[in-house]
């Protein structure tokens, strides 16, 4: 079992409409939980953040963690053209030998159409 | 947020030479960086964890004596891909976490070995 799953798509949504990103996680002592947008030939850019249950909204963007689940999501509202790209989900894996190891999921390709 | 400068951006090299890519973070210190690679269409896989003043921790299955890593000061890391072969042809990212939360990125090194 990967330790962080993501469906890789694409996902196809047209111009305006909600994207809906998901990601689940095997280790329920993680802590810490992050999205990130990768553009083709780009390294990531950090779009949200979650640490607590619940959901964390940042302009067009909506995080939401459920740590019972162990699943957390991202919402993109309005979405743009220029919000096609491959979204990498990524949790912080436990403390190992003191370091805090960054855990990516393999990413969604979202293509947004107008 | 925090800045991590990757140098160079892209290079082209001859099979069995070794490259040399640096990773450095130019508004603040750390002790830790992360190396990342990542294959075309593939998610990042974390390669080592560079420790400042200390060896560096490698993930399993990658060649400490392929891929040298130097954490010489709380600014610079690098990476250093020996007699380097076709296939180690990769996107290589390096990235820090400035408050042990988020990470943030580098712009990534193309190496294309011919």
């Amino acid at each position: 079992q990967k330790e962080v799953e993501q469906n890789s798509g694409p996902l196809s949504v047209p111009e305006g409409a909600i994207a809906s990103l998901n990601c689940t996680y095997s280790d329920r002592g993680s802590q810490s939980f992050f999205w990130y947008r990768q553009y083709s030939g780009k390294s990531p850019e950090l779009i949200m953040s979650i640490y607590s249950n619940g959901d964390k909204e940042d302009g067009r963007f909506t995080a939401q963690l459920n740590k019972a689940s162990q699943y957390v999501s991202l919402l993109i509202r309005d979405s743009q053209p220029s919000d096609s790209a491959t979204y990498l989900c990524a949790v912080k894996g436990p403390l190992s030998g003191g370091y805090n190891k960054l855990i990516f999921g393999a990413g969604t390709r979202l293509a947004v159409h107008p | 947020g925090a800045v991590v400068s990757q140098h160079p951006s892209w290079v082209i090299c001859k099979s069995g030479t070794s490259v040399k890519i640096e990773c450095r973070s130019l508004d603040f210190q750390a002790t830790t960086m992360f190396w990342y690679r990542q294959f075309p269409k593939q998610s990042l896989m974390l390669m080592a964890t560079s420790n400042e003043g200390s060896k560096a921790t490698y993930e399993q299955g990658v060649e400490k004596d392929k891929f040298l890593i130097n954490h010489a000061s709380l600014t610079l890391s690098t990476l250093t891909v020996t007699s380097a072969h076709p296939e180690d042809s990769s996107f290589y990212i390096c990235s820090a976490m400035p408050f042990l939360t988020e990470a943030f990125f580098g712009q990534g090194t193309r190496l294309t070995v011919v």
